[in-house]
């Protein structure tokens, strides 16, 4: 167990569909980032939260929205889903700042999105 | 842009059979160099950071290199539980918005 919650680990919905991905932070880490990691394109860096607040924004589509709450959880919407939206969904933390001095990212175990 | 390449797509080797991994990069300014495992269906497990050229990391049968082009993953006397495929990323960013940029990875196959 890396420490780093995320929920549902499978999710099964039809075109066009919104549904939303949950992610609790490893204990004191304040930083949230989510990535999609498809069969052909590895892992793409989707948006990151640091104490609440978007801190960077990578290759996210407008269907696409996050947001980190007070307790530094995390959610990833995603709607008017397509089936190229099919993928693995990671989300991972650190301290923060310094956090990637201390070695890195903490990733979940995912979520695997199928929409058919 | 910031880009990383790893090199080979896939990799089959015999259990003891000793073999490196390439991850190649174009960065302005490297800020850290992380190389990640992952098992199928799960998420990325972190190995090792490097941030300067000539340096070295080793954990078990892993080594890590860093040069200012391109890194190595050494893997010395692999057994299956090795299989996997490994990841490197570059770190971009600033305080408060760094984010990983990674490669597509190198998927290693240990034949016992």
């Amino acid at each position: 167990d890396s420490g780093v919650t995320q929920t549902p680990k499978h999710l099964i919905t039809a075109t066009g569909q919104r549904v939303t991905l949950r992610c609790s932070p490893r204990s004191g880490d304040l930083s949230v980032y989510w990535y999609q990691q498809s069969l052909d394109q590895g892992l793409q860096f989707l948006i990151q939260y640091y104490n609440g607040e978007e801190r960077a924004k990578g290759n996210i589509l407008e269907r696409f929205s996050a947001q980190q709450f007070p307790d530094l959880h995390s959610e990833l919407n995603l709607s008017s889903l397509e089936l190229g939206d099919s993928a693995l969904y990671f989300c991972a933390s650190s301290v923060g700042g310094q956090g990637l001095l201390r070695g890195g990212y903490t990733f979940g175990s995912g979520t695997r999105l199928t929409v058919v | 842009e910031d880009q990383v390449t790893q090199s080979p797509e896939a990799l089959r080797l015999q259990e003891g059979e000793s073999s490196s991994l390439n991850c190649s990069y174009t960065v302005s300014g490297l800020r850290g160099l992380f190389w990640y495992r992952q098992d199928p269906g799960k998420g990325p497990e972190f190995l090792f950071t490097l941030y300067s050229a000539g340096e070295e990391k080793e954990k078990e049968r892993l080594k890590a290199t860093l040069t200012k082009k391109e890194s190595f993953l050494h893997i010395t006397a692999p057994k299956p539980e090795d299989s996997a495929t490994y990841l490197c990323a570059v770190r971009q960013g600033g305080f408060g918005n760094e984010k990983l940029t990674f490669g597509t990875g190198t998927r290693l196959t240990i034949i016992p």
